[in-house]
């Protein structure tokens, strides 16, 4: 079955610490796999985008990383802020023309 | 450039109402798309259009139609609301489809109570 899974749920981490958001897929043909953060009453926006040659991909202070072998993603957030608070999807395309999209963790960050 | 825009915001139908949400993208995009966000659940896609006057069932059409008579603007139909339709829909359009690396942009989102 197509899937993917997002790990943990939710994470709560102070201002200005790291952390590192897991995503696993057993979606096949595997395409490409992006990031996407959500803020609270938005729509998703694109933070990277990796195909299957691509073993990490940074935009900012964001940092994807993905194992094609093993089927796992990570996105590593640096310095958090408290303008990262918001929910992290994993969306993996697959089979040429279909998708699918993790639950998302939800990242708050406190002062 | 508006991106996608998506009217209206919040609604609130009882059982048996229906209606219809609008989405208009001025990308020039082929591809748009309608989802649906629950709690706990990823996006799942409900309809998608390749293209003016084209349709597509997605992973989770039942219950919804949709049309697509002009390139910009893709319309979501409830002929009889449920209150299995409760959720917030998110319309997205992309310039080719995703799986050869184009960007989707995402609309602000509607959100649908049904009572």
């Amino acid at each position: 079955k197509n899937q993917v899974e997002q790990s943990p749920q939710s994470l709560i981490i102070l201002e200005g610490k790291n952390c590192t958001l897991q995503c696993n897929y057993t979606v096949s043909p595997f395409s490409n796999l992006r990031w996407y953060k959500q803020d609270t009453g938005r729509g998703p926006v694109s933070l990277t985008i990796m195909t299957f040659s691509e073993n990490t991909k940074s935009n900012g202070r964001y940092t994807a990383t993905l194992d094609a072998d093993t089927k796992q993603s990570s996105l590593h957030i640096t310095a958090s802020q408290l303008s990262d608070s918001a929910s992290y999807i994993c969306v993996v395309s697959f089979n040429n023309n279909d998708m699918r999209f993790g639950a998302g963790t939800r990242l708050t960050v406190k002062p | 450039n508006a991106g996608v825009t998506q009217t209206p915001k919040f609604r609130v139908l009882k059982t048996g109402q229906s209606m219809t949400l609008l989405c208009a993208q001025d990308m020039n995009h082929e591809y748009m798309y309608w989802y649906r966000q629950d709690p706990g659940m990823g996006l799942r896609l409900i309809h998608y259009s390749v293209g003016e006057g084209t349709t597509a069932k997605g992973e989770v059409p039942d219950g919804y139609n949709v049309s697509r008579l002009k390139k910009q603007n893709f319309l979501l139909g409830l002929e009889s609301a449920a209150p299995s339709q409760t959720s917030v829909y998110f319309c997205a359009s992309s310039l080719d489809w995703t799986s050869g690396g184009y960007e989707q942009y995402f609309g602000p989102g509607t959100r649908l109570t049904v009572t």
